[in-house]
């Protein structure tokens, strides 16, 4: 099946600092990724929709400019939290679309672990 | 996408298949149905997904009903690694963003 890779998978950083999460395909290429966001003993929350080459959509009550999303390539997308706060800490997973016809689907990385002091 | 519903939790003996239901009376005639799994501190591991035919897989199967109004995903013989949470989620283009609801709770028992 297809594989995708999250780095770092658990991060501590102090309050105001800026994180970059970094989400790959590592053996298909994927034009959409998704960036969702799990806080403890609730059920992912959708954030934004990143397409390669162009802007990320945000869901709504999603800040742009604190969570910046870049996809660059077919295979990399990240996400950067800025001026990271305590209530920023959660478990951020991404997932990408494989577009393999009548076996379409997402694939999800293994989630990174945030937590800001 | 239409809703979803599923029990809150369920639990299963070791061994025996483990038997998920999910309702989706709204869903529409371009809609699959997927089904994802998340193990504690991990990130959703897809399991299998059907428009109108039963499924099977490596994993498990999933019987989808005549009227398509609900299904069923089936482990076959539950170990304790299958114990997660199950989502079932309704969708027409896989390509676009999934909605998680609350999904079921299993838990295999020894």
């Amino acid at each position: 099946g297809a594989v995708v890779s999250q780095h770092p998978s658990r991060v501590i950083c102090k309050s105001g600092t800026s994180v970059k999460i970094e989400c790959r395909s590592l053996d298909f290429q994927a034009t959409t990724m998704f960036w969702y966001r799990q806080f403890p003993k609730q059920s992912l929350m959708l954030m934004a929709t990143s397409n390669e080459g162009s802007k990320a959509t945000y869901e709504q009550g999603v800040e742009k400019d604190k969570f910046l999303i870049n996809h660059a390539s077919l295979t990399l997308s990240t996400l950067t939290v800025t001026s990271a706060h305590p209530e920023d800490s959660s478990f951020y997973i991404c997932s990408a679309f494989f577009p393999g016809g009548a076996k379409d689907t997402q694939y999800f990385g293994p989630g990174t672990r945030l937590t800001v002091l | 996408d239409a809703k979803t519903t599923q029990p809150t939790s369920m639990d299963c003996a070791e061994g025996r298949a483990a038997n998920l239901p999910c309702n989706h009376s709204t869903i529409s005639g371009n809609e699959y149905v997927y089904w994802y799994r998340q193990i504690h501190s991990q990130g959703p591991q897809y399991i299998i997904h059907g428009l109108k035919n039963n499924e099977t897989n490596e994993m498990a199967s999933l019987i989808i009903t005549e009227d398509r109004k609900s299904s069923t995903l089936i482990l076959p013989h539950a170990t304790l690694r299958d114990t997660a949470v199950y989502y079932c989620i309704v969708l027409n283009n896989a390509g676009n963003m999934l909605t998680f609801g609350g999904g079921t709770r299993l838990m295999v028992k020894p």
